[in-house]
């Protein structure tokens, strides 16, 4: 299957820093790209869904200016938390769809685990 | 609003077959079954889709009943790593529109007992 790696697994940082998470398609071009947070216990929520050379598609409730999405080239997208809190403390997955294949599955990343303190 | 129906827990002896049901009685006729699972502290793993016909791979097999309203997804011969919440969910197969997303739900967590 297609493979999809996440950097870095896990990251601690400071109340008020900014943490940059990268995603990487590594066997296929991905048109798209999808960024889910969760928390523990509870399903995965998506936050936003990212097209390769335009805007994101944030999803309600989800502050653009707060989670930062580049999704500048067809194997690599980028979330970037910004000022973030603890509240922001969370497990943050990405996907990426297979454009070229009828169904559009989709494969997941390993996560990241951002504490922040 | 949730498009599947899931028991929340289940139980199987190792070596024995695990059988995932899962309830879609509103699909849609363009909507592919698409089944995930995710061992704890990881990204989902993709495991199996189909559309109609029931399918089979390394992994698992997905029977689909005629009138798809219902799918179950099948382990054949479960190991203690196949302990995992397990998600079955129902998406169109196309390029954008809102219902290209896939909504995870809150799955059921197969628990394989030695």
């Amino acid at each position: 299957g297609a493979v999809v790696s996440q950097h870095p697994s896990r990251v601690i940082c400071k109340s008020g820093t900014s943490v940059k998470i990268e995603c990487r398609s590594l066997d296929f071009q991905a048109t798209t790209m999808f960024w889910y947070r969760q928390f523990p216990k509870k399903s995965l929520m998506l936050m936003a869904t990212s097209n390769e050379g335009s805007k994101a598609t944030y999803e309600q409730g989800v502050e653009k200016d707060k989670f930062l999405i580049n999704h500048a080239s067809l194997t690599l997208s980028t979330l970037t938390v910004t000022s973030a809190h603890p509240e922001d403390s969370s497990f943050y997955i990405c996907s990426a769809r297979v454009s070229a294949r009828p169904s559009y599955e989709q494969y997941f990343g390993p996560g990241t685990r951002l504490t922040v303190t | 609003d949730a498009k599947t129906t899931q028991p929340p827990s289940m139980d199987c002896a190792e070596g024995r077959a695990a059988n995932l049901p899962c309830n879609h009685s509103t699909i849609s006729g363009n909507e592919y079954v698409y089944w995930y699972r995710q061992i704890h502290s990881q990204g989902p793993q993709y495991i199996i889709h189909g559309l109609k016909n029931n399918e089979t791979n390394e992994m698992a097999s997905l029977i689909i009943t005629e009138d798809r309203k219902s799918s179950t997804l099948i382990l054949p011969h479960a190991t203690l790593r196949d302990t995992a919440v397990y998600y079955c969910i129902v998406r169109v197969a196309s390029s954008g529109g809102s219902n290209y997303k896939l909504t995870f739900g809150k799955g059921t967590l197969l628990t394989v007992n030695p």
